[in-house]
């Protein structure tokens, strides 16, 4: 069954801190790995989208890395400031496809 | 970029009445569309894959005739909250596949419906 794993659930983290976010997926065939930054009461809003052979892509104060290999992916977020608070979603699609897994989350709380 | 318009945003109807969501897919044609429900704090919840010009796949224990979805054309979906009770109550998020490179998927603003 095609699973996404996210870690940790929350986090609280002070302003100006670096914090990374924790994604590990079964899905196969792979196609792709997304972050999306999800506001409260507001839509997903992608950050990155990683194909097999990328390992890591960056989005101003956000990097993604992927480890096609190992499964598993990470959100690094830089610098973190209030507006980071939000709920983190990785996101991975089945090669042919597309249909995505959604990963249940990080909520991410970002004290001044 | 890319937009997915979703409208209304939010919506109050009585208990028993249908509603319906409109998701539109701006500057971009979209052959797959996916609504999700949330929850206070939780995560999206996948409700139904829709394919342009057929039916939607819907989730398990989702209530196909509940919740009636339509892809008529490549650019809107609609779906349907017939009959809704407050426990229907939630925040219902649309989302679209672009078939460009990656095919990537944007989401909608979601809407709020609030069954009284």
């Amino acid at each position: 069954k095609n699973q996404v794993e996210q870690s940790p659930q929350s986090l609280i983290i002070l302003e100006g801190k670096n914090c990374t976010l924790q994604c590990n997926y079964t899905v196969s065939p792979f196609s792709n790995l997304r972050w999306y930054k999800q506001d409260t009461g507001r839509g997903p809003v992608s950050l990155t989208i990683m194909t097999f052979s990328e390992n890591t892509k960056s989005n101003g104060r956000y990097t993604a890395t992927l480890d096609a290999d190992t499964k598993q992916s990470s959100l690094h977020i830089t610098a973190s400031q209030l507006s980071d608070s939000a709920s983190y979603i990785c996101v991975v699609s089945v090669g042919g496809s597309y249909i995505p897994t959604f990963g249940r989350g990080t909520s991410l709380i970002v004290h001044p | 970029g890319a937009v997915v318009s979703q409208h209304p945003s939010w919506v109050i109807c009585k208990s028993g009445t249908s509603v319906k969501i409109e998701c539109r897919s701006l500057d971009f044609q979209a052959t797959t569309m996916f609504w999700y429900r949330q929850f206070p704090k939780q995560s999206l919840m996948l409700m139904a894959t829709s394919n342009e010009g057929s039916k939607a796949t819907y989730e398990q224990g989702v209530e196909k005739d509940k919740f009636l979805i339509n892809h008529a054309s490549l650019t809107l979906s609609t779906l349907t909250v017939t009959s809704a009770h407050p426990e229907d109550s939630s925040f219902y998020i649309c989302s679209a596949r672009s078939s460009g490179v990656g095919n990537t998927i944007y989401f909608g603003e979601g809407s709020w419906l609030t069954v009284v």
